[in-house]
């Protein structure tokens, strides 16, 4: 079946540090996977994504590689700021079988960035 | 871009009566849309899909008869929770899609439904 799996926040950094956020999934086929960011109250805005094998997305400093061997997708940025204070929601989007086209979510990991 | 609402962003009921949430793609035709709930600190999970003139696809453990969303146009569908209780309180997310099966998903703002 499908699934993904994120690592578990709540991940608390400071301006500038070093961001990771694992993920990994489980899928039959070639999936789509994603990155949707989730401020406070708000709906899901997509991140960044990547359709294939070794693309990389990106998007406001965020990067994430398509990892097939390690069935990976972790989302990285340089220098957090203030504002990327969010939760970050990894994806897959199934391209087979009666689940085409469905979307699958990691659990969210909340990202807070201190001044 | 593409834009989706949704209507209310936030809504309280008393319990055993009905609210209905709107979902409007604002900018584009949407073939498909998808209802989500999201409980507090967890992901999102799927409740049904929809295509235009279509009924409605339900996932496995969610109730039909409670959760009525119609698909009446291209741009907009409709969630109705019926005789709510205090446990169908939740965050309710609408997604839009303007083609099925590879066509990526615009998601609404999201409905805080509270009910008392």
């Amino acid at each position: 079946g499908n699934s993904v799996t994120q690592m578990e926040g709540p991940v608390t950094l400071s301006e500038e540090a070093f961001l990771t956020i694992n993920c990994t999934y489980t899928a039959t086929g070639y999936p789509s996977l994603f990155w949707y960011v989730q401020y406070p109250g708000e709906g899901l805005q997509l991140l960044l994504k990547a359709t294939k094998a070794d693309d990389k997305g990106s998007n406001k400093g965020f990067e994430a590689t398509y990892r097939k061997e390690t069935t990976s997708f972790h989302l990285e940025k340089g220098s957090v700021q203030v504002s990327d204070s969010a939760v970050y929601f990894c994806a897959l989007r199934s391209d087979r079988g009666s689940t085409l086209g469905r979307l699958y979510f990691g659990r969210g990991t909340q990202l807070t960035v201190w001044p | 871009g593409a834009v989706v609402s949704q209507h209310p962003s936030r809504v309280i009921c008393k319990s055993g009566t009905s609210v209905k949430i709107e979902c409007r793609s604002l900018d584009f035709q949407a073939t498909t849309m998808f209802w989500y709930r999201q409980f507090p600190k967890q992901s999102l999970m799927l409740m049904a899909t929809s295509n235009e003139g279509s009924k409605a696809t339900y996932e496995q453990g969610v109730e039909k008869d409670k959760f009525l969303i119609n698909h009446a146009s291209l741009t907009l569908s409709t969630l109705t929770v019926t005789s709510a209780h205090p446990e169908d309180s939740s965050f309710y997310i609408c997604s839009a899609s303007r083609e099925w099966e590879r066509g990526e998903q615009y998601f609404g703002p999201g409905t805080r439904l509270t009910v008392t």
